[in-house]
């Protein structure tokens, strides 16, 4: 099967940095994305790792580590809109089944 | 562009009935799939479809059937709704693409609620 770990809450100010860490065990791997999803809206996708390596788009960059079956989604010059649930998931062999985690609520306070 | 169109946004059933989620997409994407999210939860995949004709079963497939007749449709179907299917649902597509992954477009969601 296949099982991802990621906080649950991370709280920062605005303007800071924030990691949000993502840990996968599972069998087949092809590569790790992020999602953001606003409260009571759909997720919306925000970057792909297949490769080893730093993916950076804007102020969102993410980070993957595939001999540490670990990744990261590092937001920079957080701003309140920012303030949302953010999700990992995984995609294998199979690529129709892809597993997402339970997801990081981030607050953003002023 | 529409993206994906999923109807109708909120939905009460009544224990046992049966009922349609539709979902329809404009970007010919060859998969699609359904997923539902209960509060505070991640996204648990229900059914997929790498195209039209072919459907599988995700990690919660019980108590729910698809059908892919068309590249832009793919409807779940609630066959006896029972209060633990209270959830959000949301349909998503993407290109196949295998190794590559180009993201998944979501739809707005349907709330739908058992009683």
């Amino acid at each position: 099967g296949q099982s991802l770990e990621q906080p649950s809450e991370v709280t920062a100010v605005e303007g800071a940095i924030v990691q949000i860490n993502c840990t996968y065990q599972t069998s087949g791997f092809y590569g790790l994305s992020w999602y953001q999803q606003h409260d009571g809206g759909a997720p919306t996708f925000l970057s792909y790792n297949g490769l080893d390596g730093l993916e950076e788009t804007g102020r969102f960059s993410s980070f993957l580590s595939r001999s540490d079956s670990y990744g990261y989604l590092l937001l920079q010059e957080l701003q309140m809109k920012d303030s949302a649930s953010y999700f990992c998931a995984v995609h294998n062999t199979n690529a129709g089944k892809s597993t997402f985690g339970d997801g990081t609520t981030l607050t953003v306070k002023p | 562009n529409a993206g994906v169109t999923q109807t109708p946004k909120f939905q009460v059933l009544k224990t046992g009935q049966s009922m349609t989620l539709q979902c329809a997409q404009d970007m010919n994407h060859e998969y699609m799939s359904w997923y539902r999210q209960d509060p505070g939860m991640g996204l648990r995949l229900i059914h997929y479809s790498v195209g039209a004709g072919i459907t599988d079963q995700g990690e919660v497939p019980n108590g729910y059937n698809v059908s892919r007749s068309t590249t832009e449709d793919f409807p779940l179907r609630l066959l006896s709704a029972a209060p633990s299917q209270t959830s959000v649902y949301f349909c998503a597509s993407s290109y196949y693409a295998g190794r590559d992954n180009y993201g998944y477009t979501f739809g707005s969601g349907t709330r739908l609620t058992v009683v």
